[in-house]
C-alpha cells in the first residue's frame, strides 16, 4: 500500500513547454486534489475531482488543466509553462468529501520553469 | 479568498521547551486541522478538531478548537529534535464544498539540541 505517489519528483522546464504531472493513489479514494505550495505560503488548491470523470476548479486554476480518466489517477497538465508556475505541487486524496475525511498527501513534485 | 493568519512564522527553541502556535481566521470553520511537513515531504495530518471548544491530544501534541470557531491552537510539550518541520493549520467547512481546505502559511519550527 503505497498511499499517494507522484511522478516526476523534480522537473525543469523552459517557458512555453508543456508537461503532465501524474498522481496515483491505491486507497480507492473518491476525491483527489492538486495543490501548489510557494515559499512562505500555505498550500493552495488548483483543481480537484470528486470522482472518476469529474473535475472542478479550485482557488488558483489558471494555466492548468486536469483529467481523471481512472479513479486511481489524477493528472495535472501545464500547456504552456510560465516562470510563475515554478512551485512545489502536491497531490492529495480522500475517501470522500466533508469535514471528517482526512486528505492524504503525496511527496510532491518540484517544478522549475526557466 | 479566505485568510488564515498563522503565528509565529518561525520559532527557534531549545530541546525540552514547550511550543505554542495559533491560527486565526476571518470566517468560521467547522473543522480545524493541523499538519506537519518535513523537508522534501508532503504534509501529514497530526490532529483534527471537529467541535468548538474541543481539546484533542496526540502524544506530546495538544490542539484546541476555539470557542468562536475562528481560531485554533497547537501546543507541543517537551520538544525533541524530530519535531523540526513546518506546521500548518487548515480550516474546513461542512456541507457543499467542504472538501476544500484553507491553509495557513505555516510555522517553521527549529529545535536546538
Amino acid at each position: 500500500n503505497a498511499g499517494v505517489t507522484q511522478t516526476p519528483k523534480f522537473r525543469v522546464l523552459k517557458t512555453g513547454q508543456s508537461m503532465t504531472l501524474l498522481c496515483a493513489q491505491d486507497m480507492n479514494h473518491e476525491y483527489m486534489y492538486w495543490y501548489r505550495q510557494d515559499p512562505g505560503m500555505g498550500l493552495r488548491l488548483i483543481h480537484y475531482s470528486v470522482g472518476e470523470g469529474t473535475t472542478a476548479k479550485g482557488e488558483v486554476p489558471d494555466g492548468y488543466n486536469v483529467s481523471r480518466l481512472k479513479k486511481q489517477n489524477f493528472l495535472l497538465g501545464l500547456e504552456s509553462a510560465a516562470p510563475s508556475q515554478t512551485s512545489v505541487y502536491f497531490c492529495a486524496s480522500s475517501k470522500a468529501g466533508g469535514g471528517r475525511e482526512t486528505q492524504y498527501f503525496g511527496p510532491g513534485t518540484r517544478l522549475l520553469v526557466l | 479568498g479566505q485568510q488564515l493568519n498563522q503565528s509565529p512564522q518561525s520559532m527557534f527553541i531549545q530541546e525540552g521547551e514547550d511550543v505554542s502556535m495559533n491560527c486565526t481566521s476571518s470566517s468560521i470553520f467547522n473543522t480545524w486541522l493541523w499538519y506537519k511537513q518535513e523537508p522534501g515531504e508532503g504534509p501529514v495530518l497530526l490532529i483534527a478538531l471537529y467541535k468548538a471548544g474541543e481539546l484533542t491530544s496526540n502524544g506530546r501534541l495538544t490542539a484546541q478548537f476555539g470557542i468562536t470557531r475562528k481560531d485554533s491552537f497547537l501546543n507541543i510539550s517537551a520538544s525533541i529534535p524530530s519535531d523540526v518541520g513546518i506546521y500548518f493549520c487548515a480550516g474546513q467547512h461542512s456541507g457543499a464544498g467542504s472538501y476544500q481546505l484553507t491553509f495557513g502559511k505555516g510555522t517553521k519550527l527549529s529545535v536546538i539540541p
